[in-house]
């Protein structure tokens, strides 16, 4: 029974078309994330979702919109997509939000690898 | 902005050889979590340290956490194949406007080779 599960897992699209990946976690968690793997596989935090509430919103493109209608599920929404958006997006829950727990760990889905041709 | 520098970046090494990752900063980290990605995966911890010195072992895994809490690291002894992935190092904050803020590093590639 998967714990963080995001579908797609892989996604093909041409430049300036709108996609959403969508996100959701069966573990009773608080706080999910959504993070960007580039190819050079580094992990950045995109956004952060605690109890439906929005609390981390680094520096993205507002072209970029997450979703949580519950807090099981954060979704993305990415408008116009740009070649540079090819990347594998990752989404990430916790029991709480890092800032009130410094051992909290993460729990990370498969990932959505998005193709920008 | 945190940086956690990590290396090195690649390493392909023989089965049974020993080896060490490191993760430094010049920021203090509340606490340093280790991961483990394989391919086509998501990362999965595999230790979290918090106090500063502490060693931890998982098997043939060592981790330490420096005694300033700026820098961490891993060391693998007799690597098998199945330790191949990438391992990523993490950060959380300890103040300022980091505080509580999770930062990876850029992550090691470790092959290694039956």
């Amino acid at each position: 029974d998967t714990a963080v599960s995001q579908t797609p897992k892989y996604l093909v699209t041409q430049m300036g078309n709108d996609k959403s990946i969508k996100c959701e976690q069966n573990l009773g968690h608080d706080t999910m994330y959504w993070y960007k793997q580039d190819s050079k596989k580094f992990l950045k935090i995109m956004f952060s979702y605690n109890n439906k509430e929005l609390i981390i919103n680094e520096t993205v493109p507002n072209r970029f919109s997450p979703k949580s209608p519950d807090k099981a599920h954060l979704n993305l929404h990415i408008n116009s997509l740009e070649l540079g958006d090819s990347a594998v997006y990752f989404c990430a829950s916790s029991r709480r939000l890092w800032a009130r727990s410094n051992t909290g760990e993460l729990f990370f889905g498969e990932g959505s690898r998005l193709t920008v041709l | 902005t945190q940086l956690l520098e990590q290396s090195p970046q690649f390493l392909s090494i023989q089965e049974g050889e020993n080896l060490t990752v490191y993760c430094n900063s010049s920021s203090v980290f509340s606490s340093l979590q280790w991961y483990r990605q394989e391919p086509g995966e998501g990362p999965v911890l595999l230790v979290t340290v918090v106090t500063g010195g502490e060693v931890k072992k998982l098997k043939r895994l060592t981790f330490q956490f420096g005694d300033a809490r700026k820098d961490s690291s891993l060391h693998i002894t007799a690597a098998q194949p199945g330790d191949t992935g990438l391992y990523l190092c993490a950060g959380v904050g300890a103040g300022g406007t980091s505080y509580g803020k999770l930062t990876f590093g850029q992550g090691t590639i470790l092959t290694v080779h039956p």
